[in-house]
């Protein structure tokens, strides 16, 4: 059992490039996040994901993609770097099957980005 | 309006005391959780306790605590006998059902545990 795995750990990339960041789960969970930490900052949610098929936008989206078009897999994508996208980003999962609001996010180790 | 706030950007604390790291929430959800999450220099993100809305007790989890006092909104983690291992950041978050499910993480507290 994984968990939650991200890759690649690090990555430079030049302004203008295009690059996807992968992220994978393998404890069935059905919601999936992309969040991005600065440094010294807390973590804004970018996109997420209730499920295959089904993506919506979070608190900074732009300059970003995502699809899901299986339950384990959230890739997202970075289409014109910039370098405000200097940042690591984390991919996060959680199953919400009830009215609980239980069910913690599970984390990935993180991507380190860097666009110059 | 900020969903959560954490006013302390750093705190420190002697080895074997307790320190108290705070946390307020914004919501009109009947409905969600607050958890707190511990990120060490290595930099992944740690579980390390959660309370739902409609919890009676306040939650503990080993040396952790979390003082949960709904009226004022706060979810204050208690950390007891603080040990060296313990200087990391320190984030609130919470979780509204009403939501479609989504996380609301405070800018954090950094902990730095003094021998």
């Amino acid at each position: 059992n994984a968990g939650v795995t991200q890759t690649p750990k690090f990555r430079i990339l030049k302004i203008g490039q295009s690059m996807t960041l992968q992220c994978a789960q393998d404890m069935n969970h059905n919601y999936m996040y992309w969040y991005r930490q600065d440094p010294g900052m807390g973590l804004k949610l970018i996109y997420y994901s209730v499920g295959a098929g089904i993506t919506d936008k979070g608190e900074v989206p732009n300059g970003y993609n995502v699809s899901r078009s299986t339950t384990e897999d959230f890739p997202l994508r970075l289409e014109l770097a910039a370098p405000s996208q200097t940042s690591v980003y984390f991919c996060a999962s959680s199953y919400y099957g009830s009215q609980s609001s239980y069910n913690e996010q599970f984390f990935g180790p993180g991507t380190r980005l860097t666009v110059l | 309006a900020q969903k959560i706030t954490q006013t302390q950007p750093g705190m420190f604390v002697q080895e074997k005391e307790a320190v108290t790291l705070d946390c307020t929430y914004d919501t009109s959800d009947p409905s969600y959780g607050l958890f707190w999450y511990k990120q060490p220099s290595s930099g992944e993100m740690i579980f390390l306790i959660y309370q739902g809305s409609y919890d009676q007790q306040n939650a503990t989890e080993g040396r952790y605590s979390l003082n949960f006092q709904k009226a004022r909104k706060s979810a204050n983690l208690v950390i007891s006998a603080s040990q060296l291992g313990d200087s990391a950041m320190y984030f609130c978050a919470m979780r509204e059902i009403g939501t479609g499910n989504q996380f609301y993480f405070g800018t954090g507290t950094s902990l730095t545990v003094i021998p």
